[in-house]
């Protein structure tokens, strides 16, 4: 259906630990856009990834949306404490502001 | 950098209440949102607005529900009898489309208790 499926649910790493989040659709999609709630937050927008293939960088943030537009992926490299929080990939629906959030990776970091 | 501003923060009502969300969106917004998270669980759409009127409303967003523009700056949401399973995080949010993409700026939220 509309929902993008993302793994895993959970993720513990130790304060310097890569982590990785995948987010994978049924059907292709136009646009993936991530976003990050920290705990007892809101939804912040982090990007939106458009091209197929597309591959873009925040900081120690890289974001990639796969070649046949039905999966994405969020790497942070060394991770920080300040990194915890769930991340969310997002898909659009057929009208604008209309989101259908994944259920999201929620990140632990042991310092 | 702007930001979408909700009242109350938290809001505990009886079952069967109304209750109204307050929110006040960024003000060069035109698209606005309501959206809400049952503890633990994923984000849910409820309903977009534009030029005074519903663009889209989820499965969830039944009759008991509504929202109006009621000046220029606040937009709200209100539950006309509250139900236990209305218990959730409401985060309002508002877009501005000539940005180029749909970049939702969400609000600290509402944490509504129905008891």
């Amino acid at each position: 259906g509309q929902q993008v499926m993302q793994i895993p649910q959970y993720q513990h790493v130790q304060e310097g630990e890569d982590f990785t989040t995948y987010c994978n659709s049924s059907t292709t999609l136009s646009n993936i856009q991530w976003y990050k709630q920290r705990p007892g937050g809101h939804p912040v927008f982090l990007i939106q990834l458009v091209k197929s293939g597309e591959v873009k960088k925040q900081k120690r943030l890289t974001f990639q949306f796969g070649e046949a537009k039905k999966n994405s992926s969020l790497h942070i490299t060394a991770t920080q404490t300040t990194d915890v929080g769930t991340y969310f990939c997002v898909r659009r629906g057929s009208t604008l502001g209309r989101l259908y959030f994944g259920r999201g990776t929620q990140l632990t970091v042991w310092p | 950098e702007p930001e979408v501003t909700q009242t109350p923060s938290h809001q505990v009502t009886q079952m069967g209440q109304e209750v109204i969300l307050r929110c006040v969106p960024i003000s060069n917004h035109l698209y606005f949102y309501w959206y809400r998270q049952i503890l633990g669980q994923k984000v849910e759409f409820l309903v977009s607005f534009y030029n005074n009127e519903i663009s889209e409303k989820s499965e969830i967003f039944d009759d008991q529900f509504s929202v109006e523009r009621p000046d220029g700056s606040n937009f709200t949401l209100k539950i006309r009898s509250t139900k236990l399973e209305d218990s959730a995080m409401y985060f309002c949010a508002s877009s501005d489309p000539g940005q180029g993409y749909e970049k939702l700026f969400f609000g600290s939220g509402t944490q509504l208790s129905v008891l």
